[in-house]
């Protein structure tokens, strides 16, 4: 079963505007963590944002906020003043812990962020 | 502080053989993980090390195998290579397995199997 949903393939921002990209997640762990990632057409990984689920305050970090609503197992990212240089693939992941011993890493299939100009 | 640094960046190799990617971890960071991002998809997690111990597992066959080393530092293995094997593999550290912390990522090793 897929345990990260990204149902945005691309998308297109103009600069200076903001954007939301999608996420949902699925798991039955109480605990869990839900990440962001910025990947440029370089391949390197950048992290963007995190939200532990029992977090009761959305993330944010500078430019990047977590709309984080637990019930609807939803954790999208928005992008505020977009700048050209957020031109990338983003990724969604959650980290659970499974059992005492045992983490599982999940990612979503990613968005790609076109900003125009 | 260093980051986490991959080695080689690239690399190709003929279906058969065998493969030994490298990883260091970002300094204090003492669990290293492994991903595999097949082209235009996201990364699949291969496994995690902690303390020189794998302490998880995806849903990758026995011929993808690692180490962690005293330093924190990493291996991964792969053995008898398929084409379906050409990816961008990934590693990533953090600083505690206990806590559900952020990862750090590598710029990865692009591999080819031909």
């Amino acid at each position: 079963a897929q345990k990260i949903t990204q149902t945005q393939p691309g998308m297109f921002v103009q600069e200076k505007e903001a954007v939301t990209l999608d996420c949902t997640y699925d798991t039955s762990d109480p605990s869990y963590g839900l990440f962001w990632y910025k990947q440029p057409s370089s391949g390197e990984m950048i992290f963007l944002i995190y939200q532990g689920s029992y977090d009761q305050q959305n993330a944010t970090e500078g430019r990047y906020s977590l709309n984080f609503q637990k019930a609807r197992k939803s954790a999208n990212l928005v992008i505020s003043a977009s700048q050209l240089g957020d031109s990338a693939m983003y990724f969604c992941a959650m980290r659970e812990l499974v059992r005492s011993n045992d983490y599982k890493l999940s990612f979503g299939a990613g968005t790609t962020v076109t900003v125009r100009a | 502080e260093t980051g986490v640094t991959q080695s080689p960046t690239h690399l190709i190799k003929t279906r058969g053989q065998q493969v030994t990617l490298r990883c260091s971890s970002q300094s204090g960071h003492n669990t290293v993980s492994w991903y595999q991002q097949a082209l235009g998809q996201g990364p699949q997690f291969i496994f995690q090390y902690y303390r020189e111990e794998e302490n998880g597992r995806g849903n990758f066959p026995p011929r993808f195998s690692g180490l962690q080393f005293p330093n924190y530092s990493s291996e991964l293995n792969v053995n008898a290579l398929e084409l379906d094997d050409s990816a961008l593999y990934l590693c990533a550290s953090s600083s505690d397995r206990g806590s559900l912390s952020p990862l750090h990522f590598g710029n990865g090793t692009r591999l080819t199997v031909t």
